[in-house]
Formats: structure tokens, C-alpha cells, sequence
């Protein structure tokens, strides 16, 4: 059973300081990672994706990936009230019969406090 | 506006109750999969479609039906509900090929089985 774990958390951070969310899969045959996030309530969205060793920056966000470690993370900078969120790591096995397959871990909880 | 929507938006039923889940997308996307969220599991896979009859089972199919009768519809059936059905239910969709992992989730329905 290929699986991604997350810490459950919750992750405290103070506003202003850098939220760090670690995410780690067993098959070193993956392709395609994703960060998803959701707000309490609400439906999970795609903020970003990487799918090569090394950093991938989007505004405040970057995406590592350290595929011979098997771990892929999610660097918030200058958090805000507003990232308070659960954010899920999904990963596309390569090789599989499913198409368009996410496996998903099962989320952190990140709240930012002013 | 591009959405994906989910009919009913909560449920509560009883054991052995058919019910119908409905999922519609206007983005003309090809890909839809059903998802189930529950507390320290993260999003499982039910099924998903690749196109207007084409349907295949993702991780955990046992007590759903789909069909894809149309490309915009997406229904989830679940012929007689049990107690462990009770979820939180997320209908995606995405295009295919490389974006077929950029998926965009329904608001959600809360499905409680008695």
C-alpha cells in the first residue's frame, strides 16, 4: 500500500515567521507532487505542484522536493491569519492503473496566531 | 463562473436508504472522481471517469455505483447506505492529460448514515 504521511499537527506559528510543513511517501517511482489546501469547511484547492528535486517558489510559498529522501515540503514565508488552514500533501504514483490517481496524506493543521 | 457543484449539500439517512449524490461540472472537463474525507485518513478515492463512459474504481469502491451518462454529470450512488458511509463526500474534476492532477473540488456533502 503506497502511502503519504503528514504530521496531523497542529502547527503553531506566530504571524510574520515561516510555516514549514513536512510531507513523506513511500515509492521512490513518484512523479508528481501536489499541496493542497482547506480552509475549515470548505473544499481542498490546488496552491501548488513540483514535480523535480530541488525548489519551486510562488509568492510566499516554496515547494521542496527531495526525491531520494522521499520528502516533500511546504515553506510558507511571513505567515498570515489568513494561511490558518489544513494543508494536504497529495502524490501521483507513477506506474499505476489508475489515471488521475492523487493519494493524498492526512493533513496538517497550521494556525497562525497575530 | 467555472464551478463544480454537489447536490445535496447534507444528508442524513437511514440504513438501507438509496440515495443519489449529484456532481456537475461547467468547465467541460473530460476527468471527475469522487472522493471520501474522514478524520485521520485524508481524501480516499471512490472512483473516477476518464469520459463520458468510462469509469474505473479507485481505492475504496465497495457500496458506491457511478455512471457518466454525460460529460458534465457525475452522479454517486449508494444503493443501501451503511453506517460506515457516513462522510464527507468531494466531487473533482480536472482536464485530462498533463492537468489531469490540477483538480477542482466540489464544495462537499455531509453524509451522515443512522
Amino acid at each position: 500500500q503506497k502511502e503519504v504521511e503528514q504530521n496531523s499537527g497542529p502547527l503553531s506559528v506566530p504571524e510574520g515567521a515561516i510555516a514549514s510543513l513536512n510531507c513523506t511517501y513511500s515509492d521512490r517511482v513518484s512523479q508528481s507532487f501536489f499541496w493542497y489546501r482547506q480552509y475549515s469547511g470548505k473544499s481542498p484547492e490546488l496552491i501548488m505542484s513540483i514535480y523535480s528535486n530541488g525548489d519551486k517558489e510562488d509568492g510566499r510559498f516554496t515547494a521542496q522536493l527531495n526525491k531520494a529522501s522521499q520528502y516533500v515540503s511546504l515553506l510558507i514565508r511571513d505567515s498570515q491569519p489568513s494561511d490558518s488552514a489544513t494543508y494536504l500533501c497529495a502524490v501521483r504514483y507513477a506506474g499505476g492503473t489508475s489515471y488521475g490517481k492523487l493519494t493524498f496524506g492526512q493533513g496538517t493543521i497550521l494556525t497562525v496566531h497575530p | 463562473e467555472a464551478q463544480v457543484t454537489q447536490n445535496p449539500r447534507y444528508l442524513i439517512t437511514v440504513t438501507g436508504k438509496k440515495l443519489t449524490v449529484t456532481c456537475s461540472q461547467n468547465m467541460n472537463h473530460e476527468y471527475m472522481s469522487w472522493y471520501r474525507q474522514d478524520p485521520g485518513l485524508g481524501l480516499r478515492q471512490i472512483y473516477y471517469s476518464m469520459n463520458v463512459e468510462v469509469t474505473d474504481k479507485g481505492d475504496v469502491p465497495e457500496g458506491y455505483k457511478v455512471s457518466r451518462k454525460e460529460k458534465r454529470n457525475f452522479p454517486l450512488i449508494l444503493e443501501s447506505p451503511s453506517p460506515n458511509q457516513t462522510s464527507l463526500y468531494f466531487c473533482a474534476s480536472s482536464r485530462a492529460g498533463a492537468s489531469v492532477y490540477t483538480q477542482y473540488f466540489g464544495p462537499g456533502t455531509r453524509l451522515t448514515v443512522l
